[in-house]
């Protein structure tokens, strides 16, 4: 069985200061892990996924994160925030092996730019 | 290039009543899968499609059904709809091969009254 858990429902960040989403997964088999960002009333656009090769992943629009195993953790992190990243983030993890297998996603963290 | 395409992108049924969504998937994807997104929570998985069947399926009743047409797209039907499946439906295409991206549709937002 697989879980995600994301730590703080809500975190508010001042424009240009760092941004970091926490995520800690639950997996007993090697994961893939994913970090998704979900606009109000639109669908999830795949920031960034680690896939076992480098476990610094870089996404879109500045975004980058770290695969720790011995931590168990895939943090969110972006130098500089900027207004339009306001939106709400998802971590989700799969398994790595066989054939497409199904996300399990974190319960979300809604990011808040302050100007 | 069409992205993941679903319809329709809003609607409101009766408690009881059946609904059925519908899904196109990105242009060369032959995985369908369907997700249920709870106002304030994270998707859950419904079920997959590959080949037209069912390939996984998660903690979802019955009433959940799923069909997969020859072009790849995909339908979702409830049948006897309660209070509590109002969601935000959600709609990836993939490719079957593990590691491939998985993309979203915008979503179907159903209302149950």
């Amino acid at each position: 069985a697989q879980s995600v858990t994301q730590l703080g429902s809500h975190v508010s960040v001042s424009e240009g200061a760092l941004v970091l989403l926490r995520c800690n997964y639950s997996s007993s088999v090697p994961p893939y892990l994913f970090w998704y960002v979900q606009y109000p009333n639109q669908g999830l656009q795949l920031l960034l996924k680690y896939t076992s090769a480098a476990t610094l992943v870089k996404g879109i629009n500045g975004f980058e994160a770290e695969f720790k195993k011995s931590e168990t953790s895939f943090h969110l992190t972006k130098p500089s925030a900027h207004m339009s990243d306001a939106a709400e983030y998802f971590c989700a993890v799969s398994e790595a092996s066989g054939s497409a297998r199904q996300l399990t996603f974190g319960s979300g963290t809604q990011l808040t730019v302050l100007p | 290039d069409a992205g993941v395409t679903q319809s329709p992108t809003h609607l409101i049924k009766t408690r009881g009543q059946q609904v059925t969504l519908r899904c196109s998937p990105k242009s060369g994807h032959d995985t369908v899968s369907w997700y249920q997104q709870a106002l304030g929570q994270g998707p859950q998985f419904i079920f997959q499609y590959y080949e037209e069947e069912e390939r996984q399926r998660g903690n979802f009743p019955d009433r959940f059904s799923g069909h997969q047409f020859p072009n790849y797209s995909s339908e979702l039907n409830v049948n006897a709809l309660l209070l509590g499946d109002s969601a935000l439906y959600l709609c990836a295409s993939s490719l079957q091969t593990v590691g491939n991206t998985i993309y979203f549709g915008e979503g179907s937002w159903l209302t149950v009254v």
